[in-house]
């Protein structure tokens, strides 16, 4: 059974940093395309951030570039998102996705992780 | 803002039929990319409904269909039951973010 476990959120200051998880199981992680999505309370999705099967492609949404950064461990089939400088509208639950290829859908997902940044 | 267009609400009744569009531009649905929907039952993560316009993952009932034309698509419900009540996303790839790109998200109401 494929299983995405997110951790490692929680409330953070503005310009604070947190660094999320994804624990990966029951299917070849090192194979897929990963993926974090947002969702804003009571707003809709928007994709945070992209990272290929073996880290060769690295994609930002303009919202976060240069204050986030992905990355992904084959080995232990982890994802990774380093957010630094946090800001209010960075909160939002961070969801981690798998997807096969580029224009693919985001097949599976993870329960999500609650980030809240406020003074 | 979001790069994909939907409408926020659409309602009906038991048994009814309803469409949600989703509209977008010549660098996602109009460049031929998918569209692949979800739907967010309250309190839950996405899940997988129809992916490349028109195919249903295991498991969802064929009352879900979709459908694309141009540079917009739609998600139909048809045999409206109280349990398709959530919110519903589209989605495709644009070429210029090089990414995943989200519909605004659509809020079923079963009435």
């Amino acid at each position: 059974e494929v299983q995405l476990v997110e951790s490692g959120g929680g409330l953070v200051k503005p310009g604070g940093s947190l660094r999320l998880s994804c624990a990966a199981s029951g299917f070849t992680f090192s194979s897929y395309t990963m993926n974090w999505v947002r969702q804003a309370p009571g707003k809709g999705l928007e994709w945070v951030s992209s990272i290929s099967s073996r880290s060769t492609y690295i994609y930002y949404a303009d919202s976060v570039k240069g204050r986030f950064t992905i990355s992904r461990d084959n080995a232990k089939n982890s994802l990774f998102l380093q957010m630094n400088s946090l800001r209010v509208e960075d909160t939002a639950v961070y969801y981690c996705a798998r997807r096969h290829g580029d224009y693919l859908p985001l097949d599976y997902w993870g329960q999500g992780t609650l980030v809240t940044v406020s003074s | 803002q979001s790069v994909l267009t939907q409408p926020p609400s659409v309602s009906g009744a038991p048994g009814q039929r309803v469409t949600i569009s989703c509209t977008g531009s010549s660098s996602n649905i109009g460049a031929g990319y998918d569209v692949h929907w979800y739907q967010q039952l309250p309190g839950t993560a996405p899940k997988l409904l129809i992916y490349g316009n028109n195919n249903r993952p295991s498991g969802v009932p064929d009352r879900f269909s979709g459908s694309k034309s141009g540079t917009s698509a739609s998600l139909a419900i048809s045999g409206l039951q109280a349990e398709d009540e959530a919110d519903y996303y589209c989605q495709s790839y644009d070429s210029s973010l090089s990414g995943p790109v989200f519909g605004g998200g659509t809020k079923l109401t079963v009435l």
